[in-house]
């Protein structure tokens, strides 16, 4: 069956500092790769997705950048970390094949102090 | 894009209550998922429902796609149901983006 790893769960950062969150996928070849982000009480924002590896499309102008060096591995960074920065992210799969659920990992919690 | 738009916002019923919760969206969809996110922030797969009805336990739903709305229903609530639910679709031609909705805070009281 296919699962979901996401790591740290909980983050506590210095604005100013870098980050890297990484998000890998068991049990299936080629899945879409997808970043949100969830402000306190707010909805989800998607932030990144990927068909494929290289494959990168951003949502949304920000301080982060993401990338897919492997199949199956999407990672999250930052170059310098924002207080807006701070928030609940969640890495989530789907098949490529179409009609299918989503699938999302436990989440990271990150803190800009 | 498509604009997914959930309601009511905010819900707070006692134990025992049954709640419907609504998803409008703005174009027709290929996909459409109900999600339960629990006080950790772990998002739990309730229904993958593009169409028709379903049912688990005290939950079900139903989409009609021709319409552009899904429903949620909780019958006889617990505790343990309260959290936040999203409902989110996927549509092909936007390059096959999950979008969600704003969400239902749904608080049950003892």
């Amino acid at each position: 069956s296919q699962t979901i790893h996401q790591w740290p769960a909980t983050l506590v950062q210095p604005v100013g500092s870098p980050l890297s969150l990484e998000c890998t996928v068991e049990g299936t070849s080629n899945p879409n790769l997808y970043w949100y982000r969830q402000a306190a009480g707010r909805g989800l924002q998607l932030l990144f997705y990927s068909v494929g590896i290289g494959q990168i499309s951003s949502e949304v102008p920000q301080n982060l950048s993401a990338s897919r060096p492997q199949d199956r591995q999407f990672i999250l960074s930052s170059k310098k970390l924002l207080l807006s920065d701070s928030g609940f992210y969640l890495c989530a799969w789907d098949a490529w094949t179409g009609n299918t659920e989503a699938f999302f990992g436990q989440g990271t919690r990150l803190t800009v102090v | 894009g498509i604009q997914v738009e959930q309601s009511p916002p905010d819900l707070i019923l006692q134990e025992g209550a049954n709640s419907t919760l609504r998803c409008n969206f703005s174009d027709s969809v290929n996909n459409l998922q109900w999600f339960h996110q629990n006080p950790w922030g772990q998002l739990i797969n309730l229904f993958y429902i593009p169409s028709g009805t379903k049912q688990n336990g005290r939950l079900s739903a139903t989409t009609v796609a021709t319409e552009r709305y899904s429903l949620l229903y909780i019958s006889s609530s617990q505790t343990t149901d309260s959290g936040v639910y999203f409902c989110a679709v996927v549509r092909y031609s936007s390059a096959s983006k999950i979008i969600f909705g704003s969400g239902t805070r749904l608080s049950i009281r003892p």
